[in-house]
């Protein structure tokens, strides 16, 4: 397996434009995550979908974000509109039922201006 | 108090010694705890995973849980100049009904200085 696939690797967008990021989980984890990496707040969790349910958007911050994993090969997170504060690394992650570790994609590295 | 806790370092140390880093969860109910490595500019990896109290040993790291006092800790032996990265703490908590959140501390960032 090619692991956890994201794209794009780097967006630069300007501020107010929609932004949709990419996210191919791991053929058979039916975990998917998002998290957004930012130095002053660390890694944190946005979402996560269990068997394309989403389950926790706890961290979403706002109305602007969303996400949606139509099947199970696929998830996107969007942003729109799109503020400067947004600019961070964001990870799609993947894993099987029960407690087996988490893997992560290369990261979408987004940057609003 | 923040869900996982960890100091930020950095933390130096020099090549050959024992590195320790620690790490303190809110959640009782927690049952998964990890170590994740990440190098500058790239993803997360797993290096360690743990869900008992004591130890658990794999190669030069050490793994420790301690469910009683809420921490977790990871020792690396015989440090080397390419251990050094951020070193994050997860933790799979129970919250608001469901099971699979992974919450991840801020990290502590570690140099091995040859």
């Amino acid at each position: 397996d090619a692991g956890v696939i994201q794209s794009p690797r780097h967006e630069v967008t300007e501020m107010g434009q929609e932004v949709t990021l990419r996210c191919k989980p791991i053929s058979g984890h039916d975990y998917l995550f998002w998290y957004r990496q930012t130095m002053m707040r660390g890694l944190e969790l946005l979402i996560y979908f269990n068997n394309n349910v989403p389950i926790d958007d706890s961290g979403m911050p706002e109305d602007r974000f969303s996400a949606k994993m139509p099947n199970a090969s696929f998830s996107t997170l969007k942003i729109q509109p799109s503020e400067p504060r947004d600019s961070a690394v964001y990870f799609c992650a993947s894993r099987t039922p029960g407690e087996a570790e988490a893997f992560f994609g290369q990261g979408t590295r987004l940057t609003v201006v | 108090q923040k869900e996982v806790e960890q100091n930020s370092g950095p933390l130096s140390v020099p090549e050959g010694a024992i590195a320790s880093l620690n790490c303190t969860y809110s959640d009782r109910g927690s049952q998964s705890f990890f170590w994740y490595r990440q190098y500058s500019g790239k993803s997360p990896e797993l290096i360690m995973s743990i869900y008992s109290n004591g130890d658990k040993e794999d190669g030069r790291f050490t793994a420790q849980l301690n469910k009683a006092s809420q921490y977790v800790s990871l020792l690396i032996r015989d440090s080397q100049p390419s251990d050094s990265a951020t070193y994050l703490c997860a933790v799979n908590m129970f919250k608001r009904g469901s099971q699979g959140n992974l919450i991840f501390g801020k990290g502590t960032k570690l140099s091995v200085k040859p």
